[in-house]
């Protein structure tokens, strides 16, 4: 299993620009969600999806998009990027069942850099 | 307003030493906690987690503990090695997947 998958690794976008990042899972979760890393405040929850077609905004939604098609891939697009979209991204996936722990499997991360 | 704080943002530690990690939450709905560990450019991994109906979990030289009146929880590592430099990220669930992370506190494990 190759786990949760994410490209690219890095990228610079001019302000106005627009991207999606890509996430993808191999292990059949139901749930996958978006966090932002920035210096000094942790990881906060962007959106997040309990299953295929069903999506919801977490902490920090506005000024990304998200949809689910399938359960493997979960891409966040960048509408107009910001210079406070700046940071590094991560994608995480968990599964449902019973005994749950909500422990979630994260990526490796995509830093954005707007200019 | 962070519901989950990390008010230390670094730990320096000597090997073999006991490594604590402090975490405190200010919404009492929350009912499972867990902690990751980071490494730099890498994603954060899982590393052990507590519900609230437990005040101690332990798992091997990781043990966490919860105090539900205080709305506080603690990470120790004992003994601490060095591969346990690392960034170390409190993190809190209301029983379902939205996390809500502290901000982190950076263990650096001396030789």
């Amino acid at each position: 299993n190759a786990g949760v998958t994410q490209t690219p690794k890095f990228q610079v976008l001019k302000t106005g620009q627009s991207m999606t990042l890509q996430c993808a899972q191999d292990m059949n979760h139901e749930y996958m969600s978006w966090y932002r890393q920035d210096p000094g405040m942790g990881l906060r929850l962007i959106h997040y999806s309990v299953g295929a077609g069903i999506t919801d905004q977490g902490e920090v939604p506005n000024g990304y998009n998200v949809s689910r098609s399938t359960t493997e891939d979960f891409p966040l697009r960048l509408l107009s990027a910001a210079p406070s979209q700046t940071s590094v991204y991560f994608c995480a996936s968990s599964y449902k069942g019973t005994g749950i722990t909500y422990e979630q499997y994260f990526g490796p991360g995509t830093r954005l850099t707007v200019t | 307003d962070q519901q989950v704080k990390q008010n230390s943002p670094s730990l320096s530690v000597q090997e073999g030493r006991i490594s604590i990690l402090n975490c405190d939450y200010t919404n009492s709905m929350f009912d499972y906690f867990l902690w990751y560990k980071k490494y730099p450019a890498e994603g954060p991994t899982f590393l052990i987690s507590i519900s609230s109906i437990k005040d101690k979990n332990e798992d091997g030289r990781f043990t966490v503990f919860l105090n539900k009146s205080a709305k506080h929880l603690s990470l120790h590592i004992v003994p601490s090695q060095p591969g346990d430099s690392a960034v170390y990220f409190c993190a809190a669930s209301r029983g379902d997947y939205k996390l809500s992370f502290g901000a982190g506190t950076t263990v650096t494990v001396r030789a």
